[in-house]
């Protein structure tokens, strides 16, 4: 399967423990993105890459959060000093770029569901 | 900022019945329009994915339609299955230069449950 892949798939922590999660997009897309998901809600968009450059933070981030994508591949999600309100969906989605056939359609991975205790 | 509504929240049909489920936006200057499927404590699929210039995508039994002057979007659902039961969201990225950064506001769902 050459979709979007995330892991952990789920992980349980309790409040103050630092998480990370990782992200592997699809091999050609050089952008990549984080999305956070609470019950009943849609998506809200928290980080854009394009390449290794992050070029645009959600308000939502705040500054427990940091995004990394170093060689422009796979990106990683850190959450430090974590809290219950943290508890969520982290969903991580790629793209081409917004020229071609197909443009800026996004692909999801399955998500990675963090629970805090 | 760009505002995305669905309606219905949520929907309940027998099998074998054609459906339309709604999404409305507030910002009309989108890059494109696309319609993910989401079933419980799953990542998101993508179904279709309409860009600017046009004005409807098919795939399947599916049929989406794009009205950027009224803000409106619809995805028809023809000859529903009970393994269409999931929540479809819609979501637009707004346009910058000419561009987009793929920044999708969405919508909270809709709730699909056919039953057999």
């Amino acid at each position: 399967d050459t979709g979007v892949s995330q892991n952990p798939r789920h992980k349980i922590t309790k409040r103050g423990q630092n998480v990370t999660f990782r992200c592997d997009p699809i091999s050609e897309h050089n952008r990549l993105y984080w999305y956070r998901q609470t019950l009943g809600q849609g998506p809200e968009f928290l980080t854009y890459f394009q390449n290794e450059a992050q070029l645009e933070k959600s308000r939502l981030l705040s500054d427990r959060f940091s995004a990394e994508r170093p060689k422009g591949s796979f990106s990683t999600l850190e959450i430090q000093r974590t809290e219950q309100g943290d508890s969520a969906m982290y969903l991580c989605a790629s793209s081409l770029g917004p020229t071609g056939q197909g443009a800026g359609e996004l692909f999801f991975g399955e998500g990675s569901r963090l629970t805090v205790l | 900022k760009q505002e995305v509504t669905q309606i219905p929240a949520a929907l309940s049909v027998p099998e074998g019945e054609n459906l339309v489920l709604n999404c409305s936006f507030t910002d009309s200057a989108i890059y494109n329009l696309q319609w993910f499927r989401q079933d419980p404590g799953k990542g998101l699929t993508s179904l279709l994915l309409i860009q600017s210039s046009q004005r409807e995508q098919t795939s399947g039994r599916l049929n989406a339609s794009l009205d950027k002057s009224s803000g409106r979007s619809t995805l028809y659902i023809a000859a529903s299955q009970p393994g269409d039961s999931a929540t479809y969201l819609c979501a637009a990225p707004l346009l910058f230069g000419g561009t987009s950064y793929g920044k999708l506001t969405f919508g909270q769902g809709t709730i699909l449950t056919v039953h057999p």
